[in-house]
């Protein structure tokens, strides 16, 4: 079974940095497209940003409320999506999903939140 | 970037009613439109891809049409496991965006 297991979250302040982890089992790693899509307390989905496999040279897609602050990367060989996040703001508050990508997503992560606060 | 527009924003049924959520596209997506389900406190599911396949495993009484800038999410006989939130999301092109969400009530 696909399983996608997030960790890495926590309390914050602005100005910060957090590095969110993804650790995934049961299907090939490698092969596969990989999101993070977080959500706010209350509010709705929203898509953050993708690491492309390696067949498309690992490369990567973002949101522009993120982009320049994040980055996302990945091990394959550790089967793990990684977020790092920097500059954090008081808006970044939200659970993170990994997600992995066939087609578009099919399998989510539990969440890990990320509260930034002063 | 591409605006997903989801009506109504919540809706109140009763079980065993059909139920149909509508999503709008600000421009044309051809058919790359997915919906997932969200319970409370739950990560989302993924229901539906290319705006009428069914994710495995997921049940018939789901189903998805539409095509361009209209689409819709039918549950053909409401169960009380199915009172959720519902969102669309679009994936033609960057950034990839939901709807709103549709809050599906207990009546």
């Amino acid at each position: 079974d696909v399983q996608l297991v997030e960790s890495g979250g926590g309390l914050v302040q602005p100005g910060g940095s957090l590095r969110l982890s993804c650790a995934a089992s049961g299907f090939t790693f490698s092969d596969n497209y990989m999101d993070w899509v977080r959500q706010a307390p209350g509010k709705g989905l929203e898509w953050v940003g993708r690491s492309r496999n390696k067949a498309n040279s690992y490369s990567t897609e973002y949101a522009a409320s993120v982009k320049g602050r994040f980055t996302v990367s990945r091990d394959d060989s550790e089967n793990s999506l990684y977020l790092q996040m920097n500059s954090l703001k008081t808006e970044d508050t939200a659970v993170y999903y990994c997600t992995r990508t066939v087609r578009t997503t099919d399998h989510w992560g539990q969440g890990t939140l990320v509260t930034v606060s002063s | 970037d591409i605006q997903m527009t989801q009506s109504p924003s919540s809706l109140s049924a009763s079980v065993g009613d059909r139920v149909t959520i509508t999503c709008r596209a600000s421009q044309g997506i051809d058919n790359y439109l997915a919906w997932f389900q969200q319970k409370p406190g739950k990560a989302p599911k993924s229901l539906i891809y290319s705006a009428s396949t069914l994710q495995s495993g997921v049940p018939s009484k789901f189903s998805g049409s539409g095509s361009g800038t209209d689409f819709t999410l039918t549950i053909s006989s409401l169960q009380p496991e199915d009172f959720a939130t519902y969102y669309c999301q679009q994936y033609k092109s960057y950034p990839l965006t939901f709807g709103g969400g549709t809050k599906v009530e207990i009546k």
